[in-house]
């Protein structure tokens, strides 16, 4: 499969711990992107990235989170002191920019419940 | 900020009727994009629109790019009931960054066999 994998798929947490989620593009793709997404709503952007420089952060991006993308190939979101109100389907995109185009494809997902 | 507005919120169809969403702006959008996700799933890419009056098909599914640039609709015909899900619009704010996409808040699609 070479779309855009994220694990762990669930994490099941407890409040003020904290989690680190993984994301692995397509392969050769230049950026990546995380994404949160709460129940009824559409995904809201967090951060992005072009190789492996941080381009723009969301002021959804508290300083409990942080993204990093070493290598410029996988990359990993971590919280920390997780609240309840971080609980939500962190969702992660990449795209490779073309021109004017830059169509971004999504992974599975990842669900995280704080407890 | 920009919004993206989707009608209507559902629909519940039987199999076999054609449907038809779509997606407004007070903005305008240079590039409209439209995903479909599943339970438990990531959006699915089904449709992407570049040029204001673009018309694209995708097997049943035909989306077109609006003329004034600030919306865009998508139609599926004769739906089956693996077509439900729910249908986002979504785009790169117009001046800004291009880096993030703003979704709507989505239609989503109930069939009855």
């Amino acid at each position: 499969d070479t779309g855009v994998s994220q694990n762990p798929r669930h994490k099941i947490t407890k409040r003020g711990q904290n989690v680190t989620f993984r994301c692995d593009p397509i392969s050769e793709h230049n950026r990546l992107y995380w994404y949160r997404q709460t129940l009824g709503q559409g995904p809201e952007f967090l951060t992005y990235f072009q190789n492996e420089a941080q381009l723009e952060k969301s002021r959804l991006l508290s300083d409990r989170f942080s993204a990093e993308r070493p290598k410029g190939s996988f990359s990993t979101l971590e919280i920390q002191r997780t609240e309840q109100g971080d609980s939500a389907m962190y969702l992660c995109a990449s795209s490779n920019r073309q021109g004017s185009t830059d169509t971004q494809y999504f992974g599975p997902g990842t669900r995280l419940t704080v407890l | 900020g920009q919004q993206l507005n989707q009608s209507p919120q559902s629909m519940f169809i039987q199999e076999g009727e054609d449907v038809s969403m779509n997606c407004t702006s007070s903005s305008i959008f240079n590039t409209w994009l439209w995903y479909k996700q599943e339970p438990g799933e990531g959006p699915v890419l089904l449709i992407a629109l570049y040029k204001a009056g673009e018309l694209t098909s995708n097997g049943r599914l035909t989306a077109q790019f609006g003329i004034t640039r600030k919306d865009s609709f998508l139609n599926i015909s004769a739906s089956i009931p693996s077509d439900v899900g729910i249908y986002f619009c979504a785009g790169p704010p117009y001046g800004g960054s291009q880096g993030n996409l703003i979704f709507g808040k989505g239609t989503k699609l109930s069939v009855k066999p």
